[in-house]
């Protein structure tokens, strides 16, 4: 099956800081990606959809200058929690749908989440 | 916007018992993901159901998407404690994954 990769699993840093998050596809290229921010015990809310080789797009509410998205290539997106504070701290998920034969299967792939700490 | 709302929030039940969760969409959908979720994993797909009526089943299992295509609901006969976690319905408005809206979710703790 398609494989999502994130790095790192668990980060923790100071207040103020930047802390960037790794989405990779291994097996397979995804035009586009999605970023999740999920509160324990708390369903996934949907912060941007990443696209390749262009600006992701936000949901509203999410800051875009705080929350960088970079999708440089077909297999990488990268979240950027910029100046990062206590309330920053969550567990964000990303995910991909695979393009097996051109087109977009539907189902979409979890990376393993990225737990942040804030101090 | 779209909603997808699931029920119930949580469910507790003993090893044996049977389990099911409902979903419902404010709007009609084009097709409905499930997910499971571990405590402390991610989410991982189960099935997609496309059509009006679908009924899937997977073992134990039992997936099904209403002749509206606005509500769906996941039944999971004789658990296990294997079974825990938090169960996600995803509705989908298009055919594509790009919207996608998730339901709050359902906790299942099975206790042996």
């Amino acid at each position: 099956g398609a494989v999502v990769s994130q790095h790192p699993s668990r980060v923790i840093c100071k207040s103020g800081t930047s802390v960037k998050i790794e989405c990779r596809s291994l097996d397979f290229q995804a035009t586009t990606m999605f970023w999740y921010r999920q509160f324990p015990k708390q369903s996934l809310m949907l912060m941007a959809t990443s696209n390749e080789g262009s600006k992701a797009t936000y949901e509203q509410g999410v800051e875009k200058d705080k929350f960088l998205i970079n999708h440089a290539s077909l297999t990488l997106s990268t979240l950027t929690v910029t100046s990062a504070h206590p309330e920053d701290s969550s567990f964000y998920i990303c995910s991909a749908s695979p393009m097996w034969g051109g087109g977009d299967t539907g189902e979409l792939f979890f990376g393993e989440g990225s737990r942040l700490t804030v101090l | 916007g779209q909603q997808v709302m699931q029920i119930p929030q949580y469910q507790h039940v003993q090893e044996g018992e049977d389990f099911t969760t409902y979903c419902n969409s404010s709007t009609t959908l084009s097709n409905i993901q499930w997910y499971k979720q571990r405590p402390g994993g991610h989410p991982v797909f189960l099935i997609q159901l496309v059509k009006s009526g679908e009924v899937k089943k997977q073992k134990r299992l039992t997936f099904q998407f209403g002749e509206a295509k606005k509500n769906s609901s996941l039944h999971i006969t004789a658990t296990q404690t294997t079974d825990v976690g938090t169960y996600f319905c995803a509705g989908n408005r298009d055919s594509g994954y790009s919207t996608l809206t998730f339901g709050k979710g359902t906790m299942l703790l099975v206790s042996p």
